[in-house]
């Protein structure tokens, strides 16, 4: 159990444009997700936390115009990047905790790969 | 803000030998810590967590050991794989403004390289 999906597994947009990541809990409901990004060899940083039902919570220094989250249902938050920059390239991934679960277990995605041309 | 110190950033070992990895937390608020392992290309991967009220846990080859007044926990590897070379990830959770999930802050990772 506690499987979560992403889809696109990789993507690459030319500059400018907008692309949507989703992110999935397959046998369980979510009421909170998290979006990551990761640099190359570098750690995980936490973007924003999505919220069902309300507005999501951003980290500082992520501006939240360029990342929409939407977070419309208990198994499915979704990430917009919007006009997309080559420095906006990285590996975003996404990670729930269950709601029947302890609140701090946190499951992962398994990423996807954004490359803006 | 709350920060995770890890170390080693890169470990070299022969498969048989044990591996330990130890990271340092700011928060005296924290009260959870899961470690991942993430392998090229893939999302980080679960595999052990201890709670506050705890001071070691096991889990076959993984052990995980706390200690809170020190603010440190570690990870332990014993009888390294080929097939355990990853990164591994500690964190320590810190609590939400709201909503009662708590957010994970990660250390900068250890790179794990077995040695047949």
């Amino acid at each position: 159990g506690a499987v979560v999906s992403q889809h696109p597994s990789w993507v690459i947009c030319k500059s400018g444009t907008s692309v949507k990541i989703e992110c999935r809990s397959l046998d369980f409901q979510a009421t909170t997700m998290f979006w990551y990004r990761q640099f190359p060899k570098q750690s995980l940083m936490l973007m924003a936390t999505s919220n069902e039902g309300s507005k999501a919570t951003y980290e500082q220094g992520v501006e939240k115009d360029k990342f929409l989250i939407n977070h419309a249902s208990l198994t499915l938050s979704t990430l917009t990047v919007t006009s997309a920059h080559p420095e906006d390239s990285s590996f975003y991934i996404c990670s729930a905790p269950p709601r029947r679960a302890r609140q701090e277990t946190q499951y992962f995605g398994p990423g996807t790969r954004l490359l803006v041309l | 803000g709350e920060n995770v110190e890890q170390h080693p950033s890169t470990l070299s070992v022969q498969e048989g030998d044990s591996a330990v990895i130890k990271c340092t937390y700011s928060d005296s608020a924290s009260n959870y810590f899961p470690w991942y392992k993430q392998e090229l290309g893939k999302g980080p991967q679960l595999i052990i967590d201890i709670r506050s009220n705890v001071g070691e846990k096991k889990d076959q080859r993984i052990a995980v050991t706390l200690n809170k007044t020190a603010k440190h926990f570690s990870l332990h590897i014993t009888e390294t794989q080929p097939e355990d070379s990853a990164v591994y990830f500690c964190a320590a959770s810190i609590s939400l403004y709201s909503g009662g999930y708590n957010k994970l802050i990660f250390g900068a990772g250890t790179r794990l390289a077995v040695h047949p």
